[in-house]
């Protein structure tokens, strides 16, 4: 199994700014991902975060608003780009190991509780 | 596309109560299925998973779920329910050739003492 942190757990920004979120993983993983969960909804997947490459995006989501480095196999970061209040949202950090058969099981960070105001 | 579709957005229960809670998916190719819970103030964690074999998956805490192929259905099973499985569970199916997965809306579970 992995084990995921996240930076910050929550922050309440102003709009306009923007914000970035940290995701380390104790084990290197080959594949990462980023949700936002808004409150009593399901997880949606904003994009996956590819070691060496750029971040393979969801439709509905851009680059621009959510650009996302992926330095090494145990870390990523996603930024919020020119908040706007509808961007308040959970937004959830994944990993998985794929190079192992069998082991699509993803690993969920905390989360980080994210308010625009 | 690929959808996940959970039957029931809250179920109520009092404890020893049997519980089953529905998922069916939209995807004829290959799958792996999985059960996520998250308890109040935690995160998600893996409940059971479903990659190939015996149909019937068993996982931690008692819980249970039968993958019936025909049905695209992988509903999750408890025979018997405790306070403390109160939590929000997601059923969510990992497409083998897209290489991500897609989540059901969940199910809030409330466990009356």
């Amino acid at each position: 199994s992995a084990v995921i942190s996240q930076k910050p757990s929550r922050d309440i920004c102003q709009r306009g700014t923007s914000l970035t979120i940290q995701c380390q993983v104790d084990s290197q993983v080959t594949m990462m991902f980023w949700y936002r969960q808004q409150p009593g909804q399901s997880l949606t997947l904003i994009a996956t975060a590819n070691q060496g490459s750029e971040a393979t995006y969801e439709s509905g989501f851009v680059i621009d608003k959510f650009p996302i480095s992926r330095p090494n196999l145990t870390f990523s970061t996603l930024t919020v780009s020119n908040m706007s209040p509808e961007d308040s949202s959970i937004y959830l950090c994944s990993a998985q190991d794929a190079s192992r058969a069998g082991t699509d099981t993803q690993y969920f960070g905390p989360g980080t509780r994210l308010t625009v105001l | 596309a690929q959808s996940v579709s959970q039957h029931n957005h809250h179920v109520i229960l009092s404890e020893a109560a049997s519980l089953e809670l529905g998922c069916n998916y939209s995807y004829g190719g290959t799958v792996n299925l999985f059960w996520y819970v998250q308890y109040p103030g935690q995160h998600l964690q893996l409940l059971l998973k479903y990659f190939s074999g015996d149909p019937l998956v068993k996982g931690i805490k008692g819980f249970e779920a039968e993958f019936i192929k025909s049905k695209f259905s992988f509903n999750l099973r408890k025979p018997s329910v405790q306070w403390s499985d109160t939590a929000e569970y997601f059923c969510a199916v990992y497409n083998t050739n897209a290489g991500k997965s897609t989540f059901g809306d969940g199910t809030t579970l409330t466990v009356k003492p």
